[in-house]
């Protein structure tokens, strides 16, 4: 069962805590990425890694790291540098680089108390 | 910058109708796509047209693309209740890519 898995699906965490959002795929892809999306908005581009051990950021990566020591992980720690962490994450991944077709997980909802 | 703006924001319209949502942007691209979120979930692909293609079909999905205009339009034919749901274009250039705003739509049984 092929995929792109996120854990968990609900996180609440307190303010000054880091936090680390997994994702994982088996679909053999080179590309993963980290999205965030506030209520009624679009997707804003965090990191994206097209190899192991190299990743760019995004729009707005201040606030956030990864790492991509395995083809099929990806994750994502929201530190406490982020200064409004609460949204939702989404993580995807595609064949080679984002002219593929990206294949999303399911999203984590990261809520900070 | 935000590269692709969708239009209208929201969308309501009875079963059975069509919908058309826009998607305009600033710069030159390799390629547009379009995507579906449903409320609360991960976005699925629905479709990829490159930048010599200029129109494409898939289901009862139509989308176009000018180059000239830098717009793109996704056509939904008999609309069901199941497609309500929130519509993005993804657009890349050169090494960037973004995706729009999103439209709204909402099929009302």
């Amino acid at each position: 069962d092929g995929g792109i898995t996120q854990s968990p699906k609900y996180l609440f965490r307190k303010e000054g805590q880091n936090v680390t959002l997994s994702c994982e795929q088996n679909l053999n892809h080179d590309a993963m990425y980290w999205y965030r999306q506030d209520p009624g908005q679009g997707l804003r581009l965090i990191y994206y890694s097209q190899i192991v051990n190299d990743f760019q950021k995004g729009d707005i990566a201040e606030g956030y790291s990864v790492s991509r020591e395995k083809k099929e992980s990806f994750p994502l720690t929201v530190t406490s540098a982020q200064k409004n962490p609460t949204a939702f994450y989404l993580c995807a991944s595609s064949q080679s680089g984002p002219w593929d077709e990206q294949f999303f997980g399911p999203g984590t909802r990261l809520t900070v108390l | 910058s935000q590269q692709g703006e969708e239009d209208p924001q929201a969308l309501s319209i009875q079963e059975g109708e069509n919908a058309t949502m826009n998607c305009s942007y600033k710069t030159s691209i390799n390629n547009l796509q379009w995507y579906r979120q449903n409320s609360g979930r991960g976005l699925v692909h629905l479709i990829l047209i490159r930048s010599n293609e200029r129109e494409k079909h898939s289901g009862r999905l139509r989308v176009t693309l000018d180059t000239s205009k830098k717009s793109s339009s996704l056509l939904i034919t008999a609309s069901r209740a199941a497609d309500t749901a929130s519509y993005f274009c993804a657009t890349d250039f050169g090494n960037q890519f973004y995706f729009g705003t999103g439209t709204s739509l909402t099929v009302i049984p």
